[in-house]
């Protein structure tokens, strides 16, 4: 079992659309949670982190978090053309304490104009 | 506002030779980390390092690998006899030291290992 798991895509949305995102891990004892975006070519950026259950909105982003189901999704709401790259999921360890990421192998999104 | 940096973009090295890739984390940041990507994979923790020592290393930090902090602003990888399996883009990223470990990473070394 992938400790983190993620649908590799293309998911495909029209322009202005909600694009939602979905991550599983295999951990229970995992505590933080953290979307990155990437470009190809490029480095990993920061959208959001979450570590409580439930919702955290910023922007047109919304991190949602189920521990008991171990899920976390990113939804994007009214996407835009250069939302699209590959979003990556990555998930801390309660037992690391060190800050270790363990990384999914990222969803790739398109936005279609 | 504040970025990880990352030299050089592009290392090109022969197989068996040493290799330091250089970053400097963003100023205050107390963890910095080290990760690869190779092509059309995903990203990898290598090692964590904080208060001047390393906190925690995967299996692929073996000893061909060291980290550094030889001042009070740069951190280097060294990888002392490059292999081709170590091609790949190498990530630097720092943290503030909240609790919630929250990551920035500079825009990576590619090493090309020929």
């Amino acid at each position: 079992q992938k400790e983190v798991e993620q649908n590799s895509g293309p998911l495909s949305v029209p322009e202005g659309a909600i694009a939602s995102l979905n991550c599983t891990y295999s951990d229970r004892g995992s505590q933080s949670f953290f979307w990155y975006r990437q470009y190809s070519g490029k480095s990993p950026e920061l959208i959001m982190f979450i570590y409580s259950n439930g919702d955290k909105e910023d922007g047109r982003f919304t991190a949602q978090l189920n521990k008991a189901s171990q899920y976390v999704s990113l939804l994007i709401r009214d996407s835009q053309p250069s939302d699209s790259a590959t979003y990556l999921c990555a998930v801390n360890r309660d037992s690391s304490n060190t800050g270790k990421l363990i990384f999914g192998q990222g969803t790739t999104l398109q936005v279609k104009p | 506002e504040p970025e990880v940096t990352q030299t050089p973009s592009h290392q090109v090295t022969q197989m068996g030779q040493e290799v330091i890739l250089r970053c400097v984390p963003i100023s205050n940041h107390l963890y910095f980390y080290w990760y690869r990507q190779i092509l059309g994979q995903k990203v990898e923790f290598l090692v964590s390092f904080y208060n001047n020592e390393i906190s925690e290393k995967s299996e692929i930090f073996d000893d061909q690998f060291s980290v550094e902090r030889p001042d009070g602003s740069n951190f280097t990888l060294k990888i002392r006899s490059t292999k081709l399996e170590d091609s790949a883009m190498y990530f630097c990223a720092s943290d503030p030291g909240s609790t919630s470990y929250e990551q920035y990473f500079g825009p990576g070394t590619r090493l090309t290992v020929t």
